[in-house]
């Protein structure tokens, strides 16, 4: 089966500019995560998705971040406007339901904000 | 709440040797337990995960684990790693509900031939 599609793979940008990352997950999964993980240290979650309805966003530092996931398929993940700390790997994972414990990650897209 | 220690942030072994990488979990709630490995400029990967039962897991590419619960521990071990387990491992729990996954800060594996 395809894996979880993510792009673009790099970013580069200033600080106070904006970006976005976007990401599809494995046909199915009901269950979308965007996890942050900064270098030296382990994925922290920012938001996950049931179907196209928020389940946990308590991480997502909603005065510079936005997700959606329309249609309950793919999402997308906006920083406006991005941070020097916002430097970090941007994991997409997806799981087909509640019941199923196994995530699935993509390559993750890696953000330098200068 | 939950959380995870990975005591070593690099372990440095020569092919062929053994290996363990350490973790420890803190947790209000029974949970389950995962290692799961990132290769260089790739996504994670599920290693092996224990959910009940027998406390020695065995994963893929010859790793296992051994759940102790009194130590609240779940370390990874392998017999004899070679130069392609070079990556970076990281050790999850999850509450039984299975609502949100913590990982811990990881441990680069560094394997010299």
């Amino acid at each position: 089966e395809a894996g979880v599609a993510q792009s673009p793979r790099y970013k580069i940008i200033e600080k106070r500019q904006s970006v976005a990352f976007w990401c599809n997950p494995i046909s199915g999964h009901a269950t979308l995560y965007w996890y942050q993980q900064i270098l030296g240290q382990g994925p922290k979650l920012l938001i996950q998705f049931q179907n196209n309805g928020v389940v946990d966003d308590s991480q997502l530092p909603k005065d510079r971040f936005s997700a959606e996931r329309l249609k309950g398929v793919d999402s997308t993940l906006k920083i406006q406007p991005a941070k020097l700390e916002d430097s970090a790997v941007y994991l997409c994972a997806s799981r087909r339901g509640t019941a199923n414990e196994k995530l699935f990650f993509g390559s993750g897209t890696q953000l330098s904000v200068l | 709440a939950q959380s995870v220690t990975q005591l070593d942030s690099q372990v440095p072994v020569f092919e062929e040797a053994p290996v363990e990488l350490r973790c420890n979990y803190s947790s209000s709630v029974s949970v389950y337990l995962f290692w799961y490995v990132q290769y260089p400029n790739q996504g994670l990967q599920l290693l092996l995960k224990y959910l009940s039962g027998s406390t020695l897991v065995k994963g893929i590419n010859g790793f296992e684990a051994e759940f102790n619960k009194s130590q609240t521990s779940f370390h990874l071990r392998k017999p004899s790693v070679h130069i392609s387990d070079t990556a970076e491992y990281f050790c999850a729990v999850t509450p039984y509900n299975f609502n949100k996954f913590y990982f811990g800060s990881g441990t680069k594996l560094n394997v010299k031939p």
